[in-house]
């Protein structure tokens, strides 16, 4: 059991809405990644923030936003929702450093209608 | 730019060993990563290598070559729990803890 828990676990928008994805990363982890996962792909890489600020970020565009919080604890927010955003969003968190394994969250199934 | 191959599919009948490539071509190199995703749940760890070598694991086993950019994902003694997808992941060098550069997954079926 990994400890990286996702809200909620499905959901359903319309194109143009927003929507905000939580994560709760595993104790004492200070580094947590977004992941957008398409059906029959890889997992791709949105960003990344250690100790509240970003410091990486993937071929996502602006309306694609995160926040960590003092806890860890994490938000992705999307603007103007499109249907190709419709996949699996994926967090993972670590404890910082660049030789420790990602845990990966059960992720959260959007589906943009 | 970054570019990781592995194939879509592969096929294999329990008991079985199946060796899963990957080659990467990517501007820098801090470590590579195996993970297993069964349908519907998250990737979980499986191996990570970042000098050249065999990393060995119980039943599984990853394998390393920075010179040619490849990596293999070794199964022993197939289960019917092991029909997975496996993903192989890059981690850039101007990147640390959980930024990774994913593969498209290589999709196992396991038979009896």
């Amino acid at each position: 059991e990994t400890g990286v828990t996702q809200s909620p676990t499905h959901l359903i928008k319309t194109r143009g809405q927003q929507v905000t994805l939580r994560c709760s990363s595993q104790s004492g982890h200070n580094t947590v990644s977004w992941y957008q996962q398409a059906l029959g792909q890889g997992p791709q890489f949105i960003f990344q923030y250690y100790r509240e600020e970003e410091n990486g970020r993937g071929n996502f565009p602006p309306r694609f936003s995160g926040l960590q919080f003092p806890n860890y604890s994490s938000e992705l927010n999307v603007n103007a929702l499109e249907l190709d955003d419709s996949a699996l969003y994926l967090c993972a968190s670590s404890l910082d450093g660049s030789n420790t394994e990602a845990f990966f969250g059960q992720g959260t199934r959007l589906t943009v209608v | 730019g970054q570019n990781i191959d592995q194939p879509t599919e592969m096929t294999a009948t329990e008991g079985a060993i199946v060796q899963i490539n990957c080659t990467y071509q990517t501007s820098g190199f801090n470590g590579l990563f195996w993970y297993q995703q069964h349908a519907g749940e998250a990737p979980t760890f499986l191996s990570y290598n970042v000098l050249d070598g065999l990393e060995e694991k119980g039943r599984f086993s990853s394998f390393l070559s920075r010179s040619k950019g490849y990596s293999y994902l070794l199964l022993k003694e197939l289960q019917m729990k092991d029909s997975a997808s496996y993903l192989c992941a890059v981690r850039p060098p101007n990147q640390a803890g959980t930024a990774l550069i994913f593969g498209k997954g290589t999709t196992l079926s396991v038979s009896s």
